[in-house]
C-alpha cells in the first residue's frame, strides 16, 4: 500500500493566496520529497527534507517535517496561476532502500 | 537540475504488438533507473528498479516477462511492453539517480493500445 497520503485531494484558491498541502506516512524514513506534476507531464523535484530536519525553504516554498507525527506540509506562498498542478510527496524507507513511495497527490488549482 | 529524457512521448499501437520506451539521463551517469506507471488522476506506482549491468528488480504484481527492462549503460534504460493489450494503456514515467537521494524524472510516455 502507498505510504504517503496527501490531503486535501483537491484545493482551489485565488492568486495571491497561500496554499498548504499535507502528507502523512506510516513508517520511519530517511527523507521526504515533494514533487510537482503538470497535467500529462513528468515530475519536477521541488524540495527534499531529511529526517533530522524540521523545516526547509526554497523560494516561495516552505516544507515542514514532523517525524513524531509522521507528517509533512508544503506551503506555497503568494500563489500564481502557474502553480496550478498536482503535488506529490514521496518517502523512502529507512534501511537504505532506493525506492520512493508516492502519495496520492493534491491537485492544486490557482484561479487568476 | 539533471535532465532525463524519454522517447517516444506518445505511442499508439495495436493489441498484440510490442512497444519500446527509452529513458536517457542526458547530463549525468545514472547508477539506478526506475520505471513507474501512472493511471489517470492517480499516483505513481513503481514497477521496477534497474541497475546498470544487472537484472531489474520488479515490484510485486509486475510481470517481468511482459515488461522487459534493459539497462545497458549508465545513461540508457529501456522498457519494452510485450504483447500489449488495452489494459496496458497508461502513462509510463522513468526516473534516474546517481549518488544523491533525489530522483530526476523523465517527461513520461503516453501509451495507448487499441
Amino acid at each position: 500500500s502507498q505510504q504517503g497520503e496527501e490531503d486535501p485531494q483537491a484545493l482551489s484558491i485565488q492568486e495571491g493566496e497561500n496554499a498548504t498541502m499535507n502528507c502523512s506516512y506510516k513508517t520511519s524514513i530517511n527523507n521526504l520529497q515533494w514533487y510537482r506534476q503538470n497535467s500529462g507531464r513528468g515530475l519536477v523535484h521541488l524540495i527534499l527534507i531529511r529526517s533530522n530536519e524540521r523545516e526547509k525553504h526554497s523560494g516561495r516554498l516552505r516544507v515542514t517535517l514532523d517525524t513524531s507525527k509522521k507528517s509533512s506540509s508544503l506551503l506555497i506562498t503568494a500563489s500564481r496561476a502557474a502553480d496550478t498542478a498536482s503535488y506529490f510527496c514521496a518517502t523512502d524507507a529507512q534501511g537504505g532502500s532506493e525506492k520512493l513511495v508516492f502519495g496520492k497527490g493534491t491537485k492544486l488549482t490557482v484561479n487568476p | 537540475g539533471a535532465v532525463v529524457s524519454q522517447h517516444p512521448s506518445r505511442v499508439i499501437c495495436k493489441s498484440g504488438t510490442s512497444v519500446k520506451i527509452e529513458c536517457r539521463s542526458l547530463d549525468f551517469q545514472a547508477t539506478t533507473m526506475f520505471w513507474y506507471r501512472q493511471f489517470p488522476k492517480q499516483s505513481l506506482m513503481l514497477m521496477a528498479t534497474s541497475n546498470e549491468g544487472s537484472k531489474a528488480t520488479y515490484e510485486q504484481g509486475v510481470e517481468k516477462d511482459k515488461f522487459l527492462i534493459n539497462h545497458a549503460s549508465l545513461t540508457l534504460s529501456t522498457l519494452t511492453v510485450t504483447s500489449a493489450h488495452p489494459e496496458d494503456s497508461s502513462f509510463y514515467i522513468c526516473s534516474a539517480r546517481w549518488s544523491t537521494d533525489t530522483q530526476y524524472f523523465g517527461p513520461g510516455t503516453r501509451l495507448t493500445v487499441l
